[in-house]
């Protein structure tokens, strides 16, 4: 299986911030990874899919590099709704696998 | 618009089979797309299952090949989960989520927790 590893895994930023995720594949995934954000109790939301394709209703301070085995999600400005958890998957090959998250607090 | 939901029970033995449902409205799911399972475990791990196509066929984690199995019923638009044999490693939140060729998992049920 491909590992997906995140860092950091626990960020604090102000608001305003610009903050970025960094996800890395055990192995070349081509441009297949995807971000998604996690709030408490609710079901993850695709932000980012095919590393740098904002998913339609997402707001465009969200945007993805990368492509191989080294990804990031970047933030322009954050805003207080921005406070979840933060994972990455990789969708080129069965299983697909997940990142452990980032979680991302306001200072 | 496509909504998916969990349900089952909350509370499942060790050893015993767990089994839960996932009702999809706004799409057919005999249309297009895989229908997935994916849990989350305490921690926050997340591990993907397996799904059934819309014709059918199966694809299993191959760590939990011998253990579940993926189940649909048309006439209703659901699809379900059975994992046999659990133990308190398969306590998890388990979602339900929809996929195409190639694509991530697009939308997702509100999952539900399960405690072995």
């Amino acid at each position: 299986d491909i590992q997906m590893t995140q860092s950091p895994s626990f960020l604090s930023a102000s608001v305003g911030d610009r903050v970025t995720l960094s996800c890395k594949a055990s192995q070349n995934i081509n441009k297949y990874l995807a971000w998604y954000q996690q709030k408490l109790g609710e079901a993850p939301k695709l932000l980012i899919y095919n590393a740098n394709s904002l998913q339609t209703g997402i707001p465009s301070r969200f945007s993805g590099s990368g492509s191989g085995t080294d990804f990031t999600l970047t933030i322009s400005s954050l805003q207080p709704e921005d406070v979840a958890t933060y994972f990455c998957l990789q969708h080129n090959s069965w299983p697909n696998t997940f990142g452990a998250g980032t979680k991302l607090e306001l200072k | 618009e496509v909504q998916l939901q969990e349900s089952g029970p909350g509370l499942v033995k060790p050893s015993q089979s767990l089994s839960l449902t996932c009702s999809v409205t706004g799409y057919s799911i005999t249309s297009s797309y895989r229908w997935n399972w994916i849990r989350k475990f305490p921690g926050n791990k997340l591990e993907w299952m397996g799904y059934i196509n819309s014709a059918g066929s199966t694809n299993y984690n191959p760590s939990l090949k011998s253990r579940i199995s993926i189940t649909r019923d048309t006439s209703k638009n659901q699809f379900f989960l059975q994992v046999n044999s659990v133990t308190t490693e398969d306590t998890a939140t388990y979602y339900c989520a929809r996929c195409i060729i190639r694509a991530p998992f697009d939308y997702w049920g509100q999952g539900v927790m399960v405690t072995v």
